[in-house]
């Protein structure tokens, strides 16, 4: 059974960058099958897909976000990371990292999601 | 960008009542278009892809269709352990984005 576990900080001070990874089990993150993405939740608000990745490193990102993240993999450690720079307090989330199928874009796993509070 | 609409933002009904929630996306995304359910504390899981897929394990009794700009979502007889948010979301290839629908809270009437 394919696992997802998001790691990282829980509090990050305003203007400082958010460093997030996620560890994928039961399976290779090196499939041709699969994107791997992360995904945000602001309390008590709704989904905002931040960025997706391909095992060769191939990236797209939220055009609303896209100058402050960057998403990287590793394959030899199976995981993906999430960085987002200059983080303000509208930055408080819950992140979530995912599976994304490829050939019908459709996220089937997810991890449980991590609380990011910035403040200071 | 596409945007997604997605209505009712919230619905009250009673257990086994037909419950339709529906998708409006501002450009033809052919049946790229998939729904979530989230209940609260959780992570979203997927119940639909391609429009009308149901994935596998999901009971019968949650449905999607249509295609273009137009989306629904049923569920043909409310049960108590349905009160969720249910969500859209949509894919794009030019150029390679996602976007989730605003959420439907389903509650029990």
């Amino acid at each position: 059974q394919l696992q997802l576990q998001e790691s990282g900080p829980g509090l990050v001070k305003p203007s400082e960058t958010l460093s997030l990874t996620c560890t994928v089990s039961g399976g290779s993150i090196s499939s041709s099958s699969y994107y791997w993405g992360w995904i945000r939740q602001p309390p008590g608000k709704g989904l905002e897909w931040i960025g997706s990745i391909y095992y060769s490193g191939s990236t797209y990102y939220n055009p609303s976000l896209k100058s402050r993240v960057t998403i990287s993999v590793d394959t030899s450690k199976n995981q993906f990371s999430l960085k987002l720079s200059s983080v303000t307090a509208a930055d408080t989330a819950v992140y979530y990292c995912a599976r994304l199928f490829v050939v019908a874009p459709h996220f089937d796993y997810w991890g449980q999601g991590t609380l990011v509070t910035v403040s200071s | 960008d596409i945007q997604m609409t997605q209505s009712p933002s919230s619905l009250s009904a009673s257990v086994g009542d037909r419950v339709t929630i529906t998708c409006q996306a501002s450009q033809d995304i052919s049946n790229y278009l998939n729904w979530y359910q989230q209940k609260p504390g959780k992570a979203p899981k997927l119940l639909i892809y391609d429009a009308s897929n149901l994935e596998t394990g999901v009971p019968s009794r949650f449905s999607g269709s249509g295609s273009g700009t137009d989306f629904t979502f049923t569920i043909s007889s409310l049960q108590p352990e349905d009160i969720a948010t249910y969500y859209c979301q949509q894919y794009d290839n030019l150029p390679p984005s996602l976007t989730f629908g605003g959420g439907t809270k389903v509650e029990i009437k």
